[in-house]
Formats: structure tokens, sequence, C-alpha cells
């Protein structure tokens, strides 16, 4: 099993609705991510978990919240966004943190209404 | 900043030539460059990566060529094929993060 599994694949929300994204893999990686990709644009990273620890918060601000409750699922609890937040959300894993080879989802096309 | 990005944002080649992406780099300090297949409606899919200390390395179909002098990155693909039809980024892993750059879309004609 090489897949990165998102859900939902589509979400619209409203700007005081709250919502989670979910990420699942079972490669055994043990550092996954999340990224934000607007259009035509590349992937930005968000956070990094290594060993189910936050590691790297890209300054990302506080109305995303990152949870790695095990070393298979990453969720991203959504609260209060902003219309300008709609963006494809990507989540990816690697065997380790640093290692070249990501695995992406197909991602969450998110729309903030 | 220092950032990863591209030369051209499309390039259309006729099938079965070659193709080649470029990729311009100012961090000079990463480790390993790295390039990602996005097809539409999908996530990024690893393609090939080239440790900072070589100066090339070929895939099946692919050849990535660093060179280190000019801060250029490049990406070949030999026979390019309709299944090639993507947006393909260059990244760079440094201190264990992965930055992406802007993207190229490749369209193949028929």
């Amino acid at each position: 099993d090489t897949e990165v599994t998102q859900t939902p694949k589509h979400l619209v929300m409203g700007m005081t609705n709250k919502k989670s994204l979910k990420c699942e893999q079972h490669m055994g990686h043990r550092a996954m991510y999340w990224y934000k990709q607007k259009a035509k644009k590349p992937p930005e990273l968000m956070f990094v978990y290594s060993y189910e620890k936050l590691s790297i918060n890209e300054s990302v601000p506080s109305r995303f919240s990152p949870e790695c409750p095990n070393s298979s699922l990453l969720n991203l609890h959504l609260h209060a966004l902003q219309p300008e937040d709609s963006a494809l959300y990507l989540c990816a894993s690697s065997q380790h943190r640093g290692n070249t080879e990501a695995f992406f989802g197909q991602g969450t096309r998110l729309t903030v209404v | 900043g220092e950032n990863v990005g591209l030369h051209l944002p499309t390039l259309s080649v006729q099938e079965g030539d070659n193709s080649i992406i470029n990729c311009a780099y100012s961090n000079s300090a990463s480790d390993y460059f790295i390039w990602y297949k996005q097809e539409s409606g999908k996530g990024p899919q690893f393609i090939i990566d080239i440790r900072s200390n070589m100066d090339k390395r070929q895939g099946q179909r692919v050849t990535v060529l660093l060179n280190k002098t000019v801060k250029h990155l490049s990406l070949q693909i030999a026979a390019t094929q309709p299944g090639d039809s993507a947006v393909y980024f260059c990244a760079e892993n440094k201190g264990n993060m992965l930055t992406f750059g802007g993207g190229t879309r490749l369209m193949v004609k028929p």
C-alpha cells in the first residue's frame, strides 16, 4: 500500500464553521506533512510532524490546528477560516523527516464562503 | 529571500520528442534537489532526486542535471508521451524541509 488517503475530497464551509481534514497512510512512514496549494502555484509547507510530534510550524495562523493522533493519522482542524484560505490542502508522508521521496494524497479542495 | 524558481511556465512538445524543463535556484546550501510531477486533480508525485554533490542522475526515461556553477537544475524526459502531460515542480530539501519552486506545465501534442 503506497497510498496517502485524504478525506473529504471536497469541502465547503462557512467562516463560522469548524471542520477537520483527515489524512491516513499505512506505509510505516514516521514523517507527515500538511501543504497548502493555491491555483497555479506550488505547494507551500504548513506543518511537519516527525514521530507524532510537531517539528515545524511555518508561521501558520492559529485558525489551522494540526493533530497527529498516531503514526498513521494526521488531522487538520479548521476554525473561523477566511475566504482567502480556500485552496487545495495536501497531506504527504515520508519514511522520516527530510526524506526526499514524499508521497502525497490527492488533496482536499476547500472552499470558504 | 532564497527561492527555487522556473524559467518557463508552459512547455509544448510533440509526442516522441525529448522535453527539457528548467529550474533556477538561489539556495546553495540545499542537500538535495528533486523533481515532482502533478497531474490535474492529483497530488504531486516524486520523479527523481539528485544529491547536491552530483551533477547527473538517470532514471527510467528521465535524467536530472545539476549545474552548481550557474545554480541551474533541469529535467530531461526522453520520448515524451501523452501521459507525461502535467505540471512539473522542482523542489529543494534543506534542513529537512521540502520547498517547491514555481512549476512548469508540460503539454504533449499528439
